[in-house]
């Protein structure tokens, strides 16, 4: 079992849908964050929010949305996705304030795109 | 700019017998370097973490890593493999990005475990 919950652990969604994704820990960690994974590829980071506050959005196209209601939550705006943008959506989470201290990942979701 | 390399994309032992993937680094300071695991259809789990303190760094279900600065190296080893140790495994440094860190990936090493 993880200690980051991710749901759903599976999306299909069509281009023109609209859909979140959710992402919850009870660690008490103050880094949030999403990364996109394709098969047979490591993870690559999206989004960091540290501290509830953005830090570091890797140039992600405005389809994507994120958002952190709280220091537990972080969600994922969806719309108007592309088939390339079907991957894997990994959530993790670390204390913060340190590059010591690991980050801990969810199970992710499953995203295809229609 | 710290980076990782994996030096074996696929690496193929028998059950019982050792266990070595393969991880360079390059970092202009003390790194802290991760190795996670990832089991089909999961997300990542750390197996064990090197932050300066012990060079030789045991993790969990077995495994261990040891630091050799000289090398500049982070090779993963298991005595002896398992069916269930077969996934993919990677090599990852971290740094610091604000508050937050920054994950590194290697490119992978995929673990079969034959009997």
């Amino acid at each position: 079992d993880t200690e980051v919950t991710q749901t759903p652990k599976h999306l299909v969604m069509g281009m023109t849908n609209k859909k979140s994704l959710k992402c919850e820990q009870h660690m008490g960690h103050r880094a949030m964050y999403w990364y996109k994974q394709k098969a047979k590829k490591p993870p690559e980071l999206m989004f960091v929010y540290s501290y509830e506050k953005l830090s570091i959005n890797e140039s992600v196209p405005s389809r994507f949305s994120p958002e952190c209601p709280n220091s537990s939550l972080l969600n994922l705006h969806l719309h108007a996705l592309q088939p390339e943008d079907s991957a894997l959506y990994l959530c993790a989470s670390s204390q913060g304030d340190s590059y010591n201290q690991p980050q801990h990942f969810g199970d992710g979701t499953r995203l295809s795109i229609l | 700019a710290q980076s990782v390399t994996q030096l074996d994309s696929h690496v193929s032992v028998s059950e019982g017998t050792p266990v070595l993937l393969r991880c360079n680094y390059s970092s202009s300071y003390s790194p802290s370097l991760f190795w996670y695991v990832q089991h089909p259809n999961k997300g990542l789990q750390l197996l064990l973490k090197y932050t300066s303190a012990a060079t030789l760094v045991k993790g969990i279900n077995g495994f261990e890593a040891e630091f050799k600065k000289s090398e500049t190296s982070f090779h993963l080893t298991k005595p002896s493999a398992h069916m269930s140790d077969a996934a993919e495994y990677f090599c990852v440094v971290s740094d610091l990005a604000g508050t937050a860190s920054k994950l590194t990936f290697g490119t992978g090493t995929r673990l079969q475990v034959t009997l």
